[in-house]
């Protein structure tokens, strides 16, 4: 049963604090995505990645962090210096000729306090 | 401006009803338009995409591009309470390196009541 998992489904966190947020798909697909999600925004573009061992900054990556060591997996790690972190974190996958099918996971909802 | 406009909503009707959900765009550059649906506290599922202008129909749901007005729709047909859902629009234009990148939509809350 192929698709993308995403664990855990709620995090709570204390300010100061980094957290890694897990990213697994078994579709075989070479790129995989991080969007975040907040009230009445359209999803941002985190970081991306095409290949394994390659990944590229989106719009917002300041205070994040990502590693692509396996086709597999693609972890995100918030760190202490996002300024504002508490989002629903939505990962993605896709071949990378055709980018624009995109598939999401089930998501992340962060709480930082 | 966004580069991509969505009605927040939330749109409510009654079973049954057809529903128009509609996005508008800037840039002319974006060749691949989406349409994804998310019930609540879930990820996003991919319903249709349709590349340049035209029509592109499955089962209940169509979906319209019309890249002179820079404008896309989505139709639901006898909408069902199932449909209840905040429905996102994305469109792709390919970026440096062959990537292609999503600018999505804020979304539309729908309602579909018995």
């Amino acid at each position: 049963d192929g698709g993308i998992t995403q664990s855990p489904k709620y995090l709570f966190r204390k300010e100061g604090q980094n957290v890694t947020l897990s990213c697994e798909q078994n579709l075989n697909h070479d790129a995989m995505y991080w969007y975040r999600q907040d009230p009445g925004q359209g999803l941002r573009l985190i970081y991306y990645s095409q290949i394994v061992n390659d990944f590229q900054k989106g719009d917002i990556a300041e205070g994040y962090s990502v590693s692509r060591e396996k086709k597999e997996s693609f972890p995100l790690t918030v760190t202490s210096a996002q300024k504002n972190p508490t989002a629903f974190y939505l990962c993605a996958s896709s071949t990378t000729d055709r980018g624009y099918e995109q598939y999401f996971g089930p998501g992340t909802r962060l709480t930082v306090t | 401006q966004k580069e991509v406009e969505q009605d927040p909503g939330p749109l409510s009707v009654p079973e049954g009803a057809i529903v128009s959900l509609n996005c508008t765009y800037s840039n002319s550059a974006f060749q691949y338009f989406m349409w994804y649906r998310q019930y609540s506290r879930k990820g996003p599922e991919l319903l249709m995409y349709t590349y340049s202008s035209g029509n592109k129909e499955d089962g209940r749901f169509t979906a319209q591009v019309d890249k002179s007005s820079k404008y896309i729709s989505l139709f639901i047909r006898d909408s069902q309470p199932s449909d209840s859902a905040t429905y996102l629009c994305a469109m792709s234009f390919l970026f440096s390196g062959g990537y292609n990148k999503l600018i999505f939509g804020a979304g539309t809350r729908l309602a579909v009541h018995p």
